[in-house]
């Protein structure tokens, strides 16, 4: 059974990166059917995708967020990562990652998800 | 970005209600619409996909319709476990953009 576990500070300040790592078991991140995302929702608002990045390395942001985020992919290690520079109030967020099916160069839904992580800004 | 819209924002229903809930897109998406149910403080859960497929593991009370812009989740007869939050979300194109949630309570 394939499952997704996110790690990484709960607190970061502003102006400040946010740094989170999502380790994958049960399969392998070199799945060719598969991107791996991350979403994330603020509390008691809806969800926001963030971006989402194929094993090779090719990625698909959000232009909202664009500037800011960076993703990675460690093979070695099955795990992904996402990086969001110069944070504000406005980025706390409950962070998801998860795979998103990919077929035929068409995107699919998200179908197995971590079970998220609260990351705060605040000095 | 090809904005989503849920209605209504929230419901009330009673155990064993039907109960349905629209999202629309703002242009043509063809059936790339999924479903997801989310209970507070855990996380989404895929329920449909391309606008119909009922995934692994649901209940057969779920089902969803729909193709281009309108689309339906419905819910034959409403269980306990059901009421939650629900999300639309386009895949048709980036940025994959979800509905804002329609949350379904206890009457």
């Amino acid at each position: 059974q394939l499952q997704l576990q996110e790690s990484g500070p709960g607190l970061v300040k502003p102006s400040e990166a946010l740094s989170l790592t999502c380790n994958v078991s049960g399969a392998s991140i070199n799945y060719l059917n598969y991107y791996w995302g991350w979403i994330r929702q603020p509390p008691g608002k809806g969800l926001e995708w963030i971006g989402s990045i194929y094993y090779s390395g090719s990625t698909y942001y959000n232009s909202s967020l664009k500037s800011r985020v960076t993703m990675a992919v460690d093979t070695s290690k099955n795990q992904f990562s996402l990086k969001l520079s110069s944070v504000t109030a406005a980025d706390t967020a409950v962070y998801y990652c998860a795979t998103q099916r990919w077929s035929k160069g068409q995107w699919g839904a998200f179908d197995y998800w971590g079970q998220g992580t609260l990351v705060t800004v605040s000095s | 970005d090809i904005q989503m819209t849920q209605s209504p924002s929230s419901l009330s229903a009673s155990v064993g209600d039907r109960v349905t809930i629209t999202c629309r897109a703002g242009q043509r998406i063809a059936n790339y619409l999924n479903w997801y149910q989310q209970n507070p403080g855990k996380a989404p859960k895929l329920v449909i996909s391309a606008a119909s497929s009922l995934e692994s593991g649901v209940p057969s009370r779920f089902s969803g319709s729909g193709s281009g812009t309108e689309f339906t989740l419905t819910i034959s007869s409403l269980q306990p476990e059901d009421f939650a939050s629900y999300y639309c979300q386009q895949s048709y194109n980036t940025p994959l953009t979800f509905g804002g949630g329609t949350k379904v309570e206890i009457k």
